[in-house]
């Protein structure tokens, strides 16, 4: 399978621990989005990078977020000091910006903080 | 601000009959419309996408119409089928530095057999 990867699929943590996901993008992907998906909602962005370069960050992002691309391939998103607001399903998508910049979900990593 | 407005919030659609999910947008700096399918516990699956300078693309059963005017478009699911059962988002970018998706807030079809 030649998909987007995520791990772990599922995590469920106490409030105040850090956790980190990981994203592995489809292999000749240059550029890698994060996402966040509440129950009922649309996927909203997070952030982007294309190859090792972090471009954009939403305001969704607070202080307690990173993420990372070390390599340009594939990146990690930590939560430091989770929330219970930061229950939520998080995706990674992936493109290689081509004409039609289609975008390819991983299957998420959905975090419930107690 | 919802820049992707999206209706109806849920559908039930017989076996063979037509689904249609509406979109309206506000930034008229968007020029990609994609329609993506979320099964529950997986990431969205693109289904089908359109640019501005075409008002209608079909593949398959599925067609998106599309209103630059009106600044709306809509996806239609002909002959729809119970596995077509899942929650449906539209989406849009714009051409830039990042060409994030804003996405609307979903459907949820049901497709009784």
């Amino acid at each position: 399978d030649t998909g987007v990867s995520q791990d772990p699929r599922h995590k469920i943590t106490k409030r105040g621990q850090n956790v980190t996901f990981r994203c592995d993008p489809i292999s000749e992907h240059n550029r890698l989005y994060w996402y966040r998906q509440t129950l009922g909602q649309g996927p909203e962005f997070l952030t982007y990078f294309q190859n090792e370069a972090q471009l954009e960050k939403s305001r969704l992002l607070s202080d307690r977020f990173s993420a990372e691309r070390p390599k340009g391939s594939f990146s990690t998103l930590e939560i430091q000091r989770t929330e219970q607001g930061d229950s939520a399903m998080y995706l990674c998508a992936s493109t290689n910006g081509g004409a039609q910049n289609e975008q390819f979900f991983g299957p998420g990593t959905r975090l419930t903080v107690l | 601000q919802q820049q992707v407005k999206q209706s109806p919030q849920s559908l039930i659609v017989q076996k063979g009959g037509i689904s249609i999910i509406n979109c309206a947008y506000e930034n008229t700096a968007f020029d990609y419309f994609p329609w993506y399918q979320q099964f529950p516990g997986k990431g969205p699956a693109l289904l089908i996408a359109i640019r501005p300078d075409v008002s209608e693309k079909k593949e398959g059963r599925f067609t998106i119409s599309f209103n630059k005017s009106a600044k709306q478009f809509s996806l239609h699911i002909m002959d729809s089928q119970p596995g077509d059962s899942a929650t449906y988002f539209c989406a849009a970018s714009r051409n830039g530095a990042t060409n994030k998706l804003i996405f609307g807030t979903g459907t949820l079809l049901a497709v009784q057999p």
